[in-house]
């Protein structure tokens, strides 16, 4: 079957500009999972869905990032005012409830430049 | 929060066993060890879960002492399609995603 689906699959934007990310998860899968991963570097949580609503936006390193989830289907995560070190690689993942660690899906990600 | 540790990197031979240890001094009751595995430009993909003892699936083993601190992912025979970033992941039921800390990962480089 279909896996998570993210677009664009690159963007390049202007420091300054706002930007949306999008996340297709795998159908059924109730658990949304964002993450950035900077050149190089590790993974970074950013926000967590459980069905639409948002548990945990802890991870989230700025007012400047939002996100949000309708459906229970699709996610968009938006970057208003970007910075360059916002420059990134976006990762989505999904997960179906077991009620243990959820075995994440993830996206191929989208690659972020602002220049 | 269960921080996680892991080598930096590891270079191993075609053919032989490589093992990469997660250190995970804080892990609390209910959190499960996840291994995924990443390639340049993909997303990290799902290798082995465990939770106590000793895991076996087709493609690795996951060992995990009595007190939980630490794991080890074993990979059998490795080739070189077997290069890859690896990640350590510490994590508690649904709900808990906060918790969910990926290591730094540990690059593999698997020669001829």
């Amino acid at each position: 079957g279909a896996g998570v689906s993210q677009s664009p699959s690159n963007k390049v934007t202007e420091k300054g500009k706002d930007v949306e990310l999008r996340c297709d998860p795998i159908s059924g899968h109730t658990a949304l999972y964002w993450y950035r991963q900077r050149l190089g570097q590790g993974l970074e949580f950013l926000i967590y869905f459980q069905g639409n609503s948002a548990p945990d936006k802890s991870g989230l390193p700025s007012d400047r990032f939002s996100a949000e989830r309708t459906g229970e289907s699709v996610s968009t995560l938006t970057i208003q005012r970007t910075q360059q070190e916002d420059s990134a690689v976006y990762l989505c993942a999904s997960s179906i409830q077991t009620g243990r660690t959820d075995t994440q899906y993830f996206g191929p990600g989208t690659r972020l430049t602002v220049l | 929060l269960a921080k996680t540790t892991q080598p930096i990197s590891m270079d191993s031979y075609e053919g032989q066993e490589v093992n990469i240890t997660c250190s995970h001094n804080n892990i609390a009751t209910n959190d499960y060890i996840t291994w995924y595995q990443q390639f340049p430009s993909q997303g990290p993909r799902f290798i082995i879960q465990g939770y106590k003892t000793k895991v076996t699936n087709e493609v690795a083993s996951l060992f995990i002492p009595a007190d939980r601190k630490s794991s080890t992912l074993s990979l059998p025979r490795v080739s070189l399609s077997d290069t890859a970033v690896y990640y350590c992941l510490v994590g508690g039921p649904t709900g808990t995603a906060s918790k969910l800390t990926f290591g730094t990962g540990t690059r593999l480089q698997v020669t001829l």
